[in-house]
């Protein structure tokens, strides 16, 4: 695709159940990374990708969270047992190098845990 | 640990208006600088991007430069329209992924 799409769009579910988010990256991007935009937090760093390995986790806040990345393309985030504090709008990028490539982001997926 | 800041966190001008938005960061070793528009409930819209070996870049109103030794950046935007409203967002990439400030929100009041 033109650029990197997210799904889904939106996502209300109740505290305590699992939820899995998609990002497809730009063709060709060997890079991905995972951000959180919290209402009054900014913009916080969770996980990255090259190729199929995920180099810094350091930003996961917690064992419930999770990503994956197969095939050096899609990658899902998943996270269990959902709480309120996991609301947010959860952003993809790609980008075809790490360092300095710049990063491209997708819609992003706003999740509502309730 | 790198830290962003963005000031004002909030800025509203007439129509017209040329303004400058303020981004500083702890950490020189940096790789980029880049500045995003967000919109309302939408994702982030890369407006320029700084290599550290660079000093400025420029794109139609908008012009950002960098001073890497001091760890500060600056987004001129020149004769603000109303369509300019939004919030922006400087982020840095040095060792780790971007760092992201909090943003400036800006109102253009036609």
């Amino acid at each position: 695709g033109a650029g990197v799409s997210q799904s889904p769009s939106n996502k209300v579910t109740e505290k305590g159940k699992d939820v899995e988010l998609r990002c497809d990256p730009i063709s060709g991007h060997t890079a991905l990374y995972w951000y959180r935009q919290s209402l009054g937090q900014g913009l916080e760093f969770l996980i990255y990708f090259q190729g199929n390995s995920a180099p810094d986790k350091s930003g996961l806040p917690s064992d419930r969270f999770s990503a994956e990345r197969t095939g050096g393309s899609v990658s899902t985030l998943t996270i269990q047992r959902t709480q309120q504090e996991d609301s947010a709008v959860y952003l993809c990028a790609s980008s075809s190098g790490t360092g300095d490539y710049e990063q491209y982001f997708g819609p992003g997926t706003r999740l509502t845990v309730t | 640990k790198q830290e962003v800041t963005q000031i004002p966190a909030a800025l509203s001008v007439p129509e017209g208006e040329n303004l400058v938005l303020n981004c500083s960061f702890t950490d020189s070793a940096i790789y980029n600088l880049q500045w995003f528009r967000q919109d309302p409930g939408k994702g982030l819209t890369s407006l320029l991007l700084i290599q550290s070996s660079q000093r400025e870049q420029t794109s139609g109103r908008l012009n950002a430069s960098l001073d890497k030794s001091s760890g500060r950046s600056t987004l001129y935007i020149a004769a603000s329209q109303p369509g300019d409203s939004a919030t922006y967002l400087c982020a840095v990439t040095g060792n780790t992924p971007l760092v992201f400030g909090k943003g400036t929100r800006l109102s253009v009041i036609a």
